[in-house]
C-alpha cells in the first residue's frame, strides 16, 4: 500500500513566491526524505530528517516533520525556474529489522511560472 | 566523479522478447536496488541487494529477475516483457543497510517501451 501521499498533486506559482508541499504517510517511520525529479530523469536526495528531528534546514529548503500527524511538510523559499520538478516524500518504515528500501508518495509536480 | 550509470537510457524490446537493463556504480556501496516508476507514479521498489544478499519485495512479478555479480554492477532480467512493463526503471545505492536508512544515489534511468 501506498505509504506516503503528497498534496497538492501539482502546484503553479510565480518565480520568487514560496512554494509548500505535504506528505502524509501511515506506519512509524525511521526517518523520511524528500527528492526531487526533473522530468525523464533520475531522483536527486534533498534533504532527510530523522523521526526524533522537527524541522531542518537546507538551503532555501526547509523540512517540517510531525510525527504525532504522521506528516511532514517541504517549503522552497524563493522560488526559480529551475526549481520546476517533481518532488516526492520517501518513507523509510521502523520494520526493526533494517532498511528495506523506501516508500515514495506519489509526488507533487510544481511549476515556477517565470 | 563518483556516479550511479545506468544503459541505454532508452531502450525498445518486443512484447515477449527478453531485455536486460544494467547499473554500475562507482561510489563502492554496498546496497543496490531496483525501483519502477510507471508514467505519472512513484517509484516502486522491486528488489535490492545487499552485498550478494538478494532481497525481493512480495509483490515484484516472477517475470523479473536481477544479478549482482560484483560490487559495482547490477542487472534487471525481464524475462517476458508485457505492455504494462513499459516504465521507467531507475538504480539507486545506499552506502550500508541499516537503522535509519542512508540517503539514497540515483542513476538517470532506463525507459523502457515495449511494443
Amino acid at each position: 500500500s501506498q505509504q506516503g501521499e503528497e498534496d497538492p498533486q501539482a502546484l503553479s506559482i510565480q518565480e520568487g513566491e514560496n512554494a509548500t508541499m505535504n506528505c502524509s504517510y501511515k506506519t512509524s517511520i525511521n526517518n523520511l526524505q524528500w527528492y526531487r525529479q526533473n522530468s525523464g530523469r533520475g531522483l536527486v536526495h534533498l534533504i532527510l530528517i530523522r523521526s526524533n528531528e522537527r524541522e531542518k534546514h537546507s538551503g532555501r529548503l526547509r523540512v517540517t516533520l510531525d510525527t504525532s500527524k504522521k506528516s511532514s511538510s517541504l517549503l522552497i523559499t524563493a522560488s526559480r525556474a529551475a526549481d520546476t520538478a517533481s518532488y516526492f516524500c520517501a518513507t523509510d518504515p521502523d520494520s526493526g529489522g533494517g532498511a528495506d528500501g523506501l516508500t515514495f508518495g506519489k509526488g507533487t509536480h510544481l511549476i515556477i511560472q517565470p | 566523479d563518483a556516479m550511479v550509470i545506468q544503459n541505454p537510457r532508452y531502450q525498445v524490446t518486443q512484447f515477449g522478447k527478453p531485455v536486460t537493463l544494467s547499473c554500475s556504480q562507482t561510489l563502492n556501496h554496498n546496497v543496490m536496488y531496483w525501483y519502477q516508476q510507471k508514467s505519472s507514479q512513484a517509484p516502486k521498489l522491486l528488489f535490492h541487494y545487499y552485498d550478494k544478499d538478494f532481497n525481493n519485495e512480495a509483490d515484484t512479478p516472477d517475470n523479473f529477475q536481477s544479478r549482482r555479480p560484483n560490487t559495482s554492477f547490477c542487472f534487471l532480467d525481464i524475462r517476458s516483457p508485457g505492455l504494462g512493463d513499459a516504465a521507467m526503471y531507475l538504480c539507486a545505492t545506499s552506502i550500508q543497510r541499516q537503522t535509519p536508512t542512508d540517503t539514497q544515489y540515483f542513476g538517470p534511468g532506463t525507459r523502457l517501451t515495449v511494443l
